[in-house]
């Protein structure tokens, strides 16, 4: 079983700036996968950028990067430049790969971006 | 590749109605997720199929929700004798294991019901 864990209910930041987002998460599998998904007002949700657990290099897509620290089980998402359409709600998740490949998803952060 | 749809998008009903949702993933994604999210809460898992297959379902479905898959492409989540506990929004995934985006799971837009 996984569980994922995002303590930051609400996040902002200054249109430009950059802002991370944390994610902690607990499994027993060896083998799994890390998202984050994107959900702006009333829109779905978008993947927004993965990361393999058995890959040591962080993950980047354009502006979103992660630190990902295995040992911590910490999976944080850096973005940079933030534009005012990154404004949504973000959610961490998890999936064991081999598995039941059901995604665990964390509580969410509200990200706002002020202009 | 036209994405994940869903319909309807929005299902407002009266405590005690059947309800059923469709959805149609990306056309060869031989996996399909449900989820169900509530106001202010991450989504959380339903059931999946792999093709026809209905593989696993969560303590969350009880007796009174049914998925089907029938041909391994559309499904339909129904909700028989709504309760107004059931009101949330029903995601749909789906995903091609093994493309080089394993494990990758695209979304729909939702349902959106409301049980009055």
């Amino acid at each position: 079983a996984q569980t994922v864990t995002q303590s930051q209910p609400e996040m902002s930041v200054q249109e430009a700036e950059t802002v991370t987002l944390s994610c902690t998460y607990d499994t027993s599998e060896s083998d799994y996968y890390l998202f984050w998904y994107k959900q702006p007002p009333s829109r779905q949700m978008i993947l927004v950028i993965r990361q393999e657990a058995y890959k040591q290099q962080n993950a980047t897509e354009n502006r979103f990067s992660v630190n990902f620290q295995k040992a911590a089980k910490s999976f944080s998402l850096k973005i940079s430049d933030s534009q005012l359409g990154d404004a949504a709600m973000y959610f961490c998740a998890c999936v064991p790969n081999f598995g039941n490949e059901k995604l665990t998803f964390g509580t969410g952060t509200r990200l706002t971006i002020i202009p | 590749d036209t994405g994940v749809s869903q319909d309807p998008r929005h299902k407002i009903t009266k405590r005690g109605q059947n309800v059923t949702f469709r959805c149609d993933p990306i056309s060869e994604h031989n996996r399909l997720y449900w989820y169900r999210q509530t106001l202010g809460q991450g989504p959380e898992f339903l059931t999946y199929f792999q093709n026809e297959a209905q593989l696993e379902k969560s303590r969350l479905l009880s007796d009174r929700f049914s998925a089907e898959r029938p041909k391994g492409s559309f499904s339909t989540l129904e909700i028989q004798r709504t309760e107004q506990g059931d009101s949330a929004m029903y995601l749909c995934a789906s995903s091609l294991p093994g493309t080089g985006t394993t494990d990758t799971q695209y979304f729909g837009p939702g349902t959106r019901l409301t049980v009055l």
